[in-house]
């Protein structure tokens, strides 16, 4: 089975400061990860995923995230907030050493940027 | 290039009422998915398709089918919609390596 937890229902941080949003993830295998944004009445958008290699990935708007495989972690970061960065953050998991194509998600974290 | 379409994009439905929502992709993906996005739950997968004229049950398939008789579409049909599938469906499209689903706008659902 695989799972993803994000621990923060909502974060909150001021324009210009840098922001963390949290997720630890849990699978039998080998894990690929992403990251999703959605705006208000928006589909999602891709925005970063690990494969494989370099554990910090970097992604579209300046966003990255690091895996951290001995804390099942991949926490997504950007070194300085845009109040247009608020939004709902998504992660998700795949198992790459199982036949099973479809994303597993995290229940989302609302990102809200002050300006 | 329009990516992936779905429609209608919201919909008021009594229950009992049939309906099948539509999803349609140009990118010629082999793999297909339907979600269903719920307040503190994240999203959560209905059906998916890895390849045309194959289909599969996800984490919650009750009350929905599915068909997918080519590559470009992947309908979702409820058969008597009941109150409990209020929701907001997202179609979405992977096509192999890591398989990077790219989401449609999503269908807005009201069964009353």
């Amino acid at each position: 089975a695989q799972s993803v937890a994000q621990p923060e229902d909502q974060v909150n941080v001021a324009e210009g400061n840098p922001l963390t949003v949290k997720c630890t993830y849990s699978v039998s295998g080998n894990p690929y990860l992403f990251w999703y944004v959605q705006y208000p009445n928006r589909g999602l958008q891709f925005l970063l995923k690990y494969i494989t290699g370099d554990n910090l990935v970097k992604g579209s708007y300046g966003f990255e995230a690091e895996f951290n495989k001995s804390q099942t972690s991949f926490h997504l970061k950007k070194p300085s907030a845009l109040v247009s960065d608020s939004a709902l953050y998504f992660c998700a998991v795949r198992d790459r050493d199982t036949g099973r194509r479809a994303l597993t998600f995290g229940s989302g974290t609302r990102l809200q940027v002050q300006p | 290039i329009a990516g992936i379409t779905q429609a209608p994009t919201s919909q008021i439905l009594a229950a009992g009422r049939r309906m099948t929502l539509r999803c349609t992709q140009d990118m010629r993906h082999n793999a297909m998915y339907w979600y269903r996005q719920d307040l503190g739950l994240g999203l959560r997968l209905i059906h998916y398709s890895n390849t045309a004229g194959t289909t599969g049950k996800g984490e919650v398939p009750d009350g929905y089918s599915v068909s997918r008789a080519n590559t470009d579409d992947f309908p979702l049909t409820l058969a008597s919609a009941v109150p409990s599938q209020t929701s907001v469906y997202f179609c979405a499209s992977s096509d192999g390596g890591s398989d990077t689903q790219y989401f449609g706008p999503g269908t807005r659902l009201t069964v009353l």
